[in-house]
């Protein structure tokens, strides 16, 4: 099964800033994403990430706002930009490596905006 | 995308009890997977069951993919395995992400 680093675990960032998630695969996958789960909340889908593509992105989020790469079938980021309290989640990198198969999701990034 | 409902929404057993946890999805899937959360947040594949039975230690699942449901049975309940547990699933159509129920919380009493 695939293994997925995220970076970083945590971080307490400012209001109006900015941060960069990044996820490592530890081998060559179909399909990544990119999930929130919001305190006490269960777990939503932000965007797809398509390699060599813009990203999908699900209602209610846009590009702007959470911006994705994708440069190869390994490495993602999610960038949360402007950030606001009601940015304060937990947000999760996941994979699969085809339709078929079962996604595995890192551990996860805490984020806090003061 | 397909909707998935999960029941009950809380749970709290004394160690050692039996317990079914029940998922329910709105049309066929290709994928179907239960997950426990444990307490540090850090999400753990249990099952990955689009039909079928699978057993894991104290841990099995059953998904009847014609009734669209599938079952979680944790026997003789730790408190390690207290946390929330999702299950998540996807069909073939253009939605081909995973989508999740809103969790049952367990909670093991010592």
């Amino acid at each position: 099964s695939a293994v997925i680093s995220q970076k970083p675990s945590r971080d307490i960032c400012q209001r109006g800033t900015s941060l960069t998630i990044q996820c490592q695969v530890d081998s060559q996958v179909t399909m990544m994403f990119w999930y929130r789960q919001q305190p006490g909340q269960s777990l939503t889908l932000i965007a797809t990430a398509n390699q060599g593509s813009e990203a999908t992105y699900e209602s209610g989020f846009v590009i702007d706002k959470f911006p994705i790469s994708r440069p190869n079938l390994t490495f993602s980021t999610l960038t949360v930009s402007n950030m606001s309290p009601e940015d304060s989640s937990i947000y999760l990198c996941s994979a699969r490596g085809g339709s078929n198969q079962p996604q595995h999701f890192g551990d996860g990034t805490r984020l806090s905006i003061l | 995308g397909i909707q998935v409902e999960q029941s009950p929404p809380d749970l709290i057993l004394q160690e050692g009890a039996n317990s079914t946890l029940r998922c329910n999805f709105s049309d066929s899937v290709n994928n179907l997977q239960w997950f426990h959360q444990n307490p540090w947040g850090q999400l753990i594949n249990l099952f990955y069951i689009p039909s079928g039975t699978k057993q894991n230690g104290r841990l099995s699942a059953t998904t009847v993919a014609t009734e669209r449901y599938s079952l979680l049975y944790i026997s003789s309940s730790q408190t390690t395995d207290s946390g929330v547990y999702f299950c998540a699933g996807h069909n073939s159509g253009s939605a081909r992400q995973l989508t999740f129920g809103s969790g049952t919380q367990l909670t093991v009493l010592p």
